[in-house]
């Protein structure tokens, strides 16, 4: 059965530090990993991966896929009180549809 | 355990024709949601809605509208279905105190 893990699944932190969020899949015939950042009612896109080794940039945020390994990670460095929110990793495969991760809660304190 | 379950998983259907997509949540979660995903795309808002009989237009509503005549059901209506509008179809639903969305497992549809 297809699935992805996130972990951690809560994380408390002050406002500067930088935190590395971690996403596993299972799944065949992959296609796509995707980052999504969920505050009040939608989610906002970050990233989709593809390309194992990869980075992909956005201002503080990284993120990284190892398809070898099957894991993603999320970094975000400097973090500030805006960076609250559920982080969520869905991932695409090929004729079949969307598995979602639990998502990661993310508090950033000031 | 929640479940957000929705009504096919793959869906074929002629230029024209009028589509139904149903959605379905068994954890009594007031707001739902409908999304499409396309390739290189993220998560596009389609519609939501935060109570029976309740409606919003998301990002992308054109061509599409809503009902929600039950609390656990929300139905997304294509009126004449363009090949445009072949995409995955993703239904979520969150309560009013976590705002965590959970996912179905998608419809794929394709319009020829």
């Amino acid at each position: 059965e297809d699935k992805v893990v996130q972990s951690p699944l809560s994380l408390v932190v002050h406002e500067g530090d930088t935190v590395t969020l971690n996403c596993s899949y299972e799944v065949t015939n992959f296609r796509s990993l995707l980052w999504y950042k969920q505050e009040k009612k939608a989610p906002t896109f970050l990233f989709m991966l593809t390309s194992s080794g990869i980075e992909k940039k956005s201002g503080r945020l990284s993120s990284i896929l190892d398809k070898k390994e099957l894991f993603s990670i999320l970094n975000i460095t400097a973090t500030q009180t805006g960076d609250s929110a559920v982080y969520l990793c869905a991932v695409e495969a090929y004729g079949q549809n969307f598995v979602f991760g639990p998502g990661t809660r993310l508090s950033v304190l000031p | 355990d929640v479940k957000v379950t929705q009504s096919s998983r793959y869906l074929v259907k002629r230029t024209g024709e009028k589509v139904f997509l149903e959605c379905v949540q068994d954890m009594d979660h007031e707001n739902m949601f409908w999304y499409r995903q396309d390739p290189g795309l993220g998560l596009r808002l389609i519609y939501f809605s935060y109570d029976v009989k309740m409606k919003e237009k998301g990002d992308i509503p054109e061509g599409y509208s809503v009902s929600r005549e039950k609390k656990e059901r929300f139905s997304l209506i294509l009126e004449s279905a363009s090949t445009n509008q072949t995409s995955m179809y993703l239904c979520a639903s969150t309560s009013d105190l976590t705002y965590e969305q959970y996912f179905g497992p998608g419809t794929r549809l394709t319009v020829t």
